[in-house]
């Protein structure tokens, strides 16, 4: 079955950096595309950024561009967010998703927590 | 970039009840319109994909329709599991918006 297991939550002071990854399973990973969406305490989805599937193309939210990057490991079926100078508004649970051609996510992982403060 | 408009922010409502929540963008979207529901503590789960495609294993009472800028999601007979809180979201253009949510709550 399709899995998606996020990892590398955790707490950063403001202005330093964090790396979470997205550990796929269950189906052909080189062939999908890869969102990651985060949720900030209380409030709603926000889509973050998205890597195509063979990793040539990617996009940012405005609120996150010149500061994370994504990207994959197709060998490994990972998909990492790196997240620079980190701020507390990135307070979230940050999802991955597998998207589909039309655009859904049809799959999404647990979550992984990232705090940001000092 | 688009903007998404759901109504109502929340919505009471009694097992049994149809109930109807719909989402506006504030540009053309076509039918690039996906319907999610989300538990707390769980990631969100695709219901309704391209405006009003069934995801499979998602019961037959949630549909959804719509095109260019106005769509629907409707439950049409409510069941205990089904209280929660739905997101639309564009798959148009990047960014890929989302709804601020309407959280379904039992009456």
């Amino acid at each position: 079955q399709v899995q998606l297991v996020e990892s590398g939550g955790g707490v950063v002071q403001p202005g330093r950096s964090l790396r979470v990854s997205c550990a796929a399973s269950g189906f052909t990973f080189g062939r999908y595309g890869i969102h990651w969406v985060r949720q900030a305490p209380g409030k709603g989805l926000e889509w973050v950024a998205l890597i195509w599937y063979d990793g040539s193309n990617t996009h940012y939210a405005d609120s996150v561009k010149g500061r994370f990057t994504i990207s994959r490991d197709n060998s490994k079926s990972t998909v990492y967010l790196q997240m620079n100078s980190l701020r507390p508004e990135d307070t979230a649970v940050y999802f991955c998703a597998r998207g589909t051609t039309g655009g859904a996510f049809d799959y999404w992982g647990q979550g992984t927590p990232v705090t940001v403060s000092s | 970039d688009i903007q998404m408009t759901q109504s109502p922010s929340s919505l009471s409502a009694s097992i049994g009840d149809r109930v109807t929540i719909t989402c506006r963008a504030s540009q053309y979207s076509g039918t690039h319109l996906n319907w999610y529901q989300q538990k707390p503590g769980k990631g969100p789960k695709l219901l309704i994909y391209a405006a009003s495609s069934l995801q499979s294993g998602v019961p037959s009472r949630f549909s959804g329709s719509g095109s260019g800028t106005d769509f629907m999601l409707t439950i049409s007979s409510l069941q205990r599991e089904d209280f929660a809180t739905y997101y639309c979201q564009q798959s148009y253009s990047s960014p890929y918006t989302f709804g601020q949510g309407t959280n379904l709550e039992i009456k």
